[in-house]
């Protein structure tokens, strides 16, 4: 069975300019999460999309945004892009994204703002 | 990828030895906790959960152990192994806040030859 996949692996965007992550679940997973991973913040939860609806969301600004598909896939976009935002962003996925489910990472994107 | 914060804790034994990897965590209401690997590159990779109804779940050469009353939480790695060099997570899980997990700064595992 396929993990989570992650596109693209790395980006490289300059201020101002918007980005669009991408992310496929694992085969049978509805729920899907974003988290933020820097080295002074460490991982922090963005959002998380079930049924092509958010469900939950983090204490990040309205620059970050997602949406879901109805094969589960979700994408992540941030828009005025700042340098601060520069991160590793993660996708994870759980079968129904209830309280108290195994959740599983993908690789990641790396995203850098110069 | 890996979280270090301005320091991050680390811990130095040698192959064969048990590592044994705290974690504090922050919300006497978590009710499920995972602990994840996270080598250079990669994302995390689940090692072993266990729930707040229980004290101690054992894995393939891990166990975890949840001490509620102090909020602690540790794993064992037995035989470490270089392969075990990484950072690790724990992450905790409150009902009702579905996939909202609140990870702990990390601890990096060195294992020496």
């Amino acid at each position: 069975k396929a993990g989570v996949t992650q596109t693209p692996r790395y980006l490289i965007k300059t201020r101002g300019q918007q980005v669009t992550l991408s992310c496929s679940p694992i085969s049978g997973h509805r729920s899907v999460s974003w988290y933020q991973q820097t080295p002074g913040q460490g991982l922090q939860f963005l959002f998380e999309y079930f049924s092509e609806t958010q469900r939950n969301k983090g204490n990040f600004p309205g620059r970050f945004s997602g949406r879901q598909f109805s094969n589960s896939r979700s994408e992540m976009n941030v828009s005025t892009l700042e340098l601060g935002d520069s991160a590793l962003y993660l996708c994870a996925s759980s079968l129904t994204g209830a309280a108290g489910e195994k959740l599983f990472f993908g690789s990641g994107t790396q995203l850098s703002v110069l | 990828g890996e979280s270090v914060g301005l320091h991050l804790p680390t811990l130095s034994v040698q192959e064969g030895d048990n590592s044994i990897i705290n974690c504090a965590y922050s919300n006497s209401a978590s009710d499920y906790f995972i602990w994840y690997k996270q080598e250079s590159g990669k994302g995390p990779q689940f090692i072993i959960d266990i729930r707040s109804n229980m004290d101690k779940r054992q894995g393939q050469r891990v166990t975890v152990l949840l001490n509620k009353t102090v909020k602690h939480l540790s794993l064992q790695i037995a035989a470490t192994q270089p392969g075990d060099s990484a950072v690790y997570f724990c992450a905790e899980n409150i009902r009702g806040y579905g996939q909202n997990f609140v990870f702990g700064p990390g601890t990096r595992l060195s294992v020496l030859p």
